[in-house]
């Protein structure tokens, strides 16, 4: 069972550009969630995807936007860096609550880390 | 909003038991949550409650949930020096969002 990879593990840009995160889910998860992870913080909520369809959203602003692939695949694009945009983002896979064995679990990578300059 | 607190710091000697308390708000809660971090890693579900249950015990882990406090706690007992880490608390909610805590930073002493 191939786990949750991201890429890319780490990445450098400056301010106002645009960065495009990607994330695999584990096999069987039609599920996957983003979070945001700043220095010494928890993991704070961008956004979920469900069969391609955003299914809720944290309190983030626009320019962080993302997608879901037909093969359950995820990437998370965030526009117009701002210095405050530095932090790990975390992909996390899971099954759909409506699943017999719904848990909750959530499956993470291990994160793209990135510093805005 | 929903909210999660835990107290951000706990040293223990090793052998001893380590105690990690959490708070949380949300009263629709359908699962309870103990993750792991270790450095430079994301993080891994340790162990999860259901929200009818009062305790769970999973080999050194024990689990407490006082439902009416709002109350979680992990107790690890025969702390080793491996189970330096951040935990987090997290709660599910009653939507599709797991809420976490801002971990509790174990440093455990040899």
């Amino acid at each position: 069972e191939t786990g949750v990879t991201q890429s890319p593990t780490h990445l450098i840009k400056t301010r106002g550009q645009q960065v495009t995160l990607r994330c695999s889910s584990q096999s069987g998860h039609n599920t996957v969630s983003w979070y945001q992870q700043a220095l010494g913080q928890g993991p704070q909520f961008i956004f979920q995807y469900y069969r391609e369809e955003e299914n809720g959203r944290g309190n983030f602003p626009p320019r962080f936007s993302g997608l879901q692939f037909p093969n359950y695949s995820s990437e998370l694009n965030v526009n117009a860096l701002e210095l405050d945009d530095s932090a790990l983002y975390l992909c996390a896979s899971s099954r759909n609550a409506g699943t017999q064995d719904h848990t909750g679990e959530l499956f993470f990578g291990e994160g793209s880390r990135l510093t805005v300059l | 909003g929903e909210d999660v607190e835990q107290s951000l710091f706990l040293s223990v000697r090793e052998g001893d038991s380590s105690v990690i308390n959490c708070t949380y708000t949300d009263s629709s809660s359908t699962y309870l949550y103990w993750y792991k971090q270790e450095p430079g890693a994301g993080l891994q579900l340790l162990t999860y409650i259901f929200s009818n249950m009062d305790m769970k015990q999973d080999q050194r882990l024990t689990v407490l949930l006082n439902k009416k406090d709002k109350h979680l706690s992990l107790r690890i007992a025969d702390t080793q020096t491996g189970d330096s880490a951040i935990y987090f608390c997290a709660d599910e909610g009653g939507g599709f969002k797991t809420i976490f805590g801002a971990g509790t930073r174990l440093f455990v002493k040899a």
